[in-house]
C-alpha cells in the first residue's frame, strides 16, 4: 500500500495561467475529496467523487476550478486563469465506501505570482 | 451553520507536562469525528475516529474522547517528536448520499525538551 500520491509536489504559475494538479488515491478506495488549505487554517472540502461520479461540489469551486475523475481511479484538479487568492496547499484524500476514514496525500502546494 | 471550533490555537508544554486538546462542534447531524495531526507542509495524518458519546480511542500517548458537543485529544507526557499541529473534522450529514467534512482550524501544539 502506498497511500495517497500528489503530483506535482510544488507548482509555481504566474497569474492567469492554467494549472493541473493530479492525484492518485490507494487503490481499493473509490471515494475521492479534493480540498485547499491556506496557512494557519483547516483543510476546505471542495469537491468529491464516488467512483467516475462527481457527487458534491463546495460553493468554493468556483467556475475556474474543474474536477475530473474518468476512470474512476486517479483525479486531476484544473484551475483557469489562476489569480493571487488561489495560492493555497491542495490536498486529496480517499475512503472506502463502507468506512468513513479519509487519508490524505501530500499535497500541492500552488504559488500564483 | 455547521462549525468545528478548536482550542487553543497554539499550546507550548515542558517534555513530560500532560494537557488536552478542544474541539467543540455544532453540526446538524453528526456521523463522526476525526483527530489529524499535521507537520508542516505535509497533509494530515489519520489518528482516530469516533462515531458516538461515550467512545474513547487510544494510541501511544494520545487519548482521544467524544461527548455529545466536544471531543478532547489527551496528551500524556509528550515529546518532542509530538509537536505538530492536531485537527479536528466532523462529518456531517449533507447533500444526496454524499457527506461533508468539516475541519476546524487546528491546535499547533509545541513540546520543549
Amino acid at each position: 500500500d502506498t497511500g495517497v500520491s500528489q503530483d506535482p509536489r510544488h507548482k509555481i504559475t504566474k497569474r492567469g495561467q492554467n494549472v493541473t494538479f493530479r492525484c492518485d488515491p490507494i487503490s481499493e478506495h473509490n471515494r475521492l475529496y479534493w480540498y485547499r488549505q491556506t496557512l494557519g487554517q483547516g483543510p476546505e472540502f471542495l469537491t468529491y467523487f464516488q467512483n467516475e461520479a462527481q457527487l458534491e461540489k463546495s460553493r468554493l469551486l468556483s467556475d475556474r476550478f474543474s474536477a475530473e475523475r474518468p476512470k474512476g481511479s486517479f483525479s486531476t484538479l484544473e484551475i483557469q486563469r489562476t489569480e493571487q487568492g488561489d495560492s493555497a496547499m491542495y490536498l486529496c484524500a480517499s475512503s472506502f465506501h463502507s468506512q468513513e476514514t479519509q487519508y490524505f496525500g501530500p499535497g500541492t502546494r500552488l504559488l500564483v505570482l | 451553520e455547521d462549525q468545528v471550533t478548536q482550542s487553543p490555537e497554539a499550546l507550548r508544554l515542558q517534555e513530560g507536562e500532560s494537557s488536552s486538546l478542544n474541539c467543540s462542534y455544532t453540526v446538524s447531524g453528526l456521523r463522526g469525528l476525526f483527530w489529524y495531526r499535521q507537520d508542516p507542509g505535509k497533509g494530515p495524518e489519520f489518528l482516530f475516529t469516533l462515531y458516538s458519546a461515550g467512545e474513547e480511542k487510544e494510541k501511544e500517548r494520545l487519548k482521544a474522547t467524544l461527548t455529545k458537543k466536544e471531543s478532547f485529544l489527551h496528551i500524556t507526557a509528550p515529546k518532542p517528536e509530538d509537536s505538530a499541529t492536531y485537527l479536528c473534522a466532523v462529518l456531517a450529514v449533507g447533500g444526496s448520499s454524499a457527506s461533508k467534512i468539516i475541519f476546524g482550524s487546528g491546535t499547533r501544539l509545541s513540546i520543549r525538551p
